[in-house]
């Protein structure tokens, strides 16, 4: 099956700095790439959605400023979260979708453990 | 608003029986629907999914069955195995929201030996 790592699988950092959490299509070309988060005990929450070569789609209610979402080629796709504070600790989890007809199973990374102190 | 519900949190079946995790959705643009397993500090792992054009499929030990007049869901595992204790979610799709999932809250299922 297809495979999606994501890049660093946990980060601690100080409040007001920024990170950088990567996405990768490992085996298959991804046009497009979704990014998650998941708070403890709760579903998954789309927070955009990111295409190749283009702007990405935020969800209603995501700070596009503050999650700045890149898809510079097929199998890459970053979210930065800049500024961070305390409440944007969470499990950030990316997914890709492969070219195709079955273009609605997404791939999902392992996700990242964000701890901002 | 959660269109995509997943009203027990919890499961608990004995191995070999089987387990029956519920999913019920509101938005009847819904066309396609896929069952996600996920381990603590993991991303999900696709597990099965059914269009709206059929009632029944069935993959191996897993089934799922659509109810679409009453907007609801399950997935059969048939026999449970400790193995299959896990956090499983349904996710919902409509056609031209560019396959955009959106997931209900989960179902924690304890397989016991």
């Amino acid at each position: 099956g297809a495979v999606v790592s994501q890049h660093p699988s946990w980060v601690i950092c100080k409040s007001g700095t920024s990170v950088k959490i990567e996405c990768r299509s490992l085996d298959f070309q991804a046009t497009t790439m979704f990014w998650y988060r998941q708070f403890p005990k709760q579903s998954l929450m789309l927070m955009a959605t990111s295409n190749e070569g283009s702007k990405a789609t935020y969800e209603q209610g995501v700070e596009k400023d503050k999650f700045l979402i890149n898809h510079a080629s097929l199998t890459l796709s970053t979210l930065t979260v800049t500024s961070a504070h305390p409440e944007d600790s969470s499990f950030y989890i990316c997914s890709a979708r492969e070219p195709g007809p079955k273009t609605y199973e997404q791939y999902f990374g392992p996700g990242t453990r964000l701890t901002v102190t | 608003d959660q269109q995509v519900k997943q009203n027990s949190p919890s499961l608990s079946v004995q191995e070999g029986r089987i387990s029956i995790l519920n999913c019920d959705y509101t938005n009847s643009m819904f066309d396609y629907f896929l069952w996600y397993k996920k381990y603590p500090a993991e991303g999900p792992t696709f597990l099965i999914s059914i269009s709206s054009i059929k009632d029944k499929n069935e993959d191996g030990r897993f089934t799922v069955f659509l109810n679409k007049s009453a907007k609801h869901l399950s997935l059969h595992i048939v026999p449970s195995q400790p193995g299959d204790s896990a956090v499983y979610f349904c996710a919902a799709s409509a056609t031209g929201t560019a396959s955009k999932l959106t997931f209900g809250t989960g179902t924690r299922l304890q397989v016991t030996l």
